[in-house]
């Protein structure tokens, strides 16, 4: 049972490039959930998503895209990359939104944008 | 969701308690209180989570004020793999919103 994987671990980006970061989840868990954390700072939700082909944005939504065409699979899109998205971000699912137990996140996805 | 207050750090010997107070006094009464940590950079990991009794599991125990203003996670016997960032987050048990972790405590757990 391997939980909530990302892909890549690392990246380094130049400005106005664009990447996926890649998130599944094999816990058939219903809301899956993007975050980032700046150096010092507590986690921000960026997208959340109640279930395939449902998303909602969440406290930092802009400069991202998501999409949920399946249960396991929950890709964030930034289309023109810029330094203030320099960050590290996880990725989390939880079974029917309740927060007992149920927020599995991912190892991270440290992005740097040069 | 209610806010918390927690100090910004703090320092345990190996083996003993640590004990992180966390403040949350504008609570509401459907809302639980609950107890995350982050070791380097980690995704969090869920430790504990109460609403009004105590709680304990293998990891913490988790003591809530009576009136449930403030409450406290201890770690029984600090080992050093236990430093981490430690997040109190109040909120409803349902929904996916936002989740507000806050900056937490960075708990430094020292050989004696």
């Amino acid at each position: 049972n391997a939980g909530v994987t990302q892909t890549p671990k690392f990246r380094i980006l130049k400005i106005g490039q664009s990447m996926t970061l890649q998130c599944t989840q094999d816990m058939n868990h219903n809301y899956m959930y993007w975050y980032r954390q700046d150096p010092g700072m507590g986690l921000k939700l960026i997208y959340y998503s109640v279930g395939a082909g449902i998303t909602d944005k969440g406290e930092v939504p802009n400069g991202y895209n998501v999409s949920r065409s399946t249960t396991e699979d929950f890709p964030l899109r930034l289309e023109l990359a810029a330094p203030s998205q320099t960050s590290v971000y996880f990725c989390a699912s939880s079974e029917q939104g309740l927060f007992d137990y149920g927020y599995t996140f991912g190892s991270g996805t440290r992005l740097t944008v040069v | 969701d209610a806010k918390t207050t927690q100090p910004p750090s703090m320092d345990c010997a190996e083996g003993r308690a640590a004990n992180l107070p966390c403040n949350h006094s504008t609570i509401s009464g459907n809302e639980y209180v609950y107890w995350y940590r982050q070791i380097h950079s980690q995704g969090p990991q869920y430790i504990i989570h109460g609403l009004k009794n105590n709680e304990t599991n293998e990891m913490a125990s988790l003591i809530i004020t009576e009136d449930r203003k403030s409450s406290t996670l201890i770690l029984p016997h600090a080992t050093l793999r236990d430093t981490a960032v430690y997040y109190c987050i109040v909120r409803g048990q349902t929904g996916a919103n936002n989740l507000f972790f806050g900056t937490g405590t960075r708990l430094t757990v020292y050989s004696l």
